[in-house]
């Protein structure tokens, strides 16, 4: 699976939006982009992923660009409850391996 | 979403006892399940990828002798940490994999202490 770079960390004003960032300039063609988030002591908890078109369900929209090297997760109006360290993953989905690689991830700190 | 649930949340046992850990997929059948093992302000790492009906694949540097995985059934898959140490104490965490879209639901994670 391609390696993806993320920021370390990241603030944001609780009401604002919140943009999260993600590089993986060697993603093939059949890898999907899916990020996850990890509250404390939490399992982590799935959020969204697409193949090259944007995407946008109830917790967050993807915008993955046109060459498909990098990608913004987007929480529109973050809480409290988004502070969480946030990954960004590229996989096959569906591929006989199926397993996740997990960066070190963006820890997104939201604030009042 | 699908729902992974494991078991214990949080044990304590002594240093060279076993703890097994339990993960259930509770609305779906998983053949594929994963382990993995988060030590603290650090992400996390796969342990072994688990077959229904078959024999664990371990990863480089994890003694498959001390992480005994099980999944005897398409919804079920267990981790027994053998002869526990005090630098074994780490949070468990468990993902199945759906057999028709592929898509990884997480457990909610198992955190194990060694005195």
């Amino acid at each position: 699976d391609a390696k993806t770079t993320q920021p370390t960390s990241m603030d944001c004003a609780e009401g604002r939006a919140a943009n999260l960032p993600c590089n993986h300039s060697t993603i093939s063609g059949n890898e999907y982009v899916y990020w996850y988030r990890q509250i404390h002591s939490q399992g982590p908890q799935y959020i969204i992923h697409g193949l090259k078109n944007n995407e946008t369900n109830e917790m967050a929209s993807l915008i993955i660009t046109e060459d498909r090297k990098s990608s913004t997760l987007i929480l529109p109006h973050a809480t409290l409850r988004d502070t969480a360290v946030y990954y960004c993953i590229v996989r096959v989905t569906g591929g006989s391996q199926g397993n996740l690689i997990f960066g070190k991830g963006t820890k997104l700190s939201v604030k009042p | 979403g699908a729902v992974v649930s494991q078991h214990p949340s949080r044990v304590i046992c002594k240093s060279g006892t076993s703890v097994k850990i339990e993960c259930r997929s509770l609305d779906f059948q998983a053949t594929t399940m994963f382990w993995y093992r988060q030590f603290p302000k650090k992400s996390l790492m796969l342990m072994a990828t688990s077959n229904e009906g078959s024999k664990a694949t371990y990863e480089q540097g994890v003694e498959k002798d001390k992480f005994l995985i099980n999944h005897a059934s398409l919804t079920l898959s267990t981790l027994t940490v053998t002869s526990a140490h005090p630098e074994d104490s780490s949070f468990y965490i468990c993902s199945a994999r759906t057999s028709g879209t592929g898509e990884l639901f997480f457990g909610e994670g198992s955190r194990l202490t060694v005195l």
